[in-house]
């Protein structure tokens, strides 16, 4: 069966630090990969996603960017982290083209900035 | 474009009470339906789907109807409990945009015994 795999779950740093978070699918291959954004009590913001390895689409101009390496592994990153960039980070993954398909979630990092 | 709207919440009820949450939405092409589930701390677990027009997704005691006349995909349960207490949230994806899902801002439930 497929599995979704985020880390940390836990973050806390300063504002100006680097961030790099990582996310790797096991049990398929060529999914297609997400991440969101969920602020406090909010919605869920699309900020980049991912059709194959080097592929990716941004969804919201901002001092992220991600990184897909190799072909189930999606990397969020920072240079220097603003306050406003806190919140509850998920990953998540889909099969194939298909529109039908669902997307299947990690369970989140929290990342606090101070 | 593509869009979901949930009703506002958030919505407070009774252990065994029936549950709606509307969902309706708007799309360019012919979507696939979804609600959500979150509960606190976590991330999103898919709760169930449908893909056509008069399908019903169901899991867990919770359905719900893709309706293409209203354009609405409403979430009932006949009888919540303590443990359905989380944040729903219904999604769509579109033929013309497979590869991207669009998210209603969610309902926060919350069931007192």
């Amino acid at each position: 069966s497929q599995t979704i795999h985020q880390w940390p779950a836990t973050l806390v740093q300063p504002v100006g630090s680097p961030l790099s978070l990582e996310c790797t699918v096991e049990g398929t291959s060529n999914p297609n990969l997400y991440w969101y954004r969920q602020a406090a009590g909010r919605g869920l913001q699309l900020l980049f996603y991912s059709v194959g390895i080097g592929q990716i689409s941004s969804e919201v101009p901002q001092n992220l960017s991600a990184s897909r390496p190799q072909d189930r592994q999606f990397i969020l990153s920072s240079k220097k982290l603003l306050l406003s960039d806190s919140g509850f980070y998920l990953c998540a993954w889909s099969g194939g083209a298909g529109y039908y398909q669902p997307q299947h979630f990690g369970d989140g990092t929290r990342l606090s900035i101070l | 474009g593509n869009s979901v709207t949930q009703m506002e919440g958030p919505v407070t009820l009774s252990e065994e009470a029936f549950l709606t949450i509307n969902c309706t939405y708007t799309a360019t092409g012919y979507p696939s339906l979804f609600w959500y589930v979150q509960y606190p701390g976590e991330g999103l677990q898919l709760l169930l789907k449908a893909t056509k027009a008069d399908d019903k997704g169901s899991n867990k005691g919770f359905e719900a109807t893709y309706r293409k006349e209203t354009t609405s995909f409403h979430l009932e349960k006949g009888s919540v409990q303590v443990s359905d207490s989380a944040v729903y949230f219904c999604a769509l994806s579109d033929m013309n945009t497979g590869n991207q899902f669009y998210f209603g801002t969610g309902t926060s439930l919350t069931v007192i015994p």
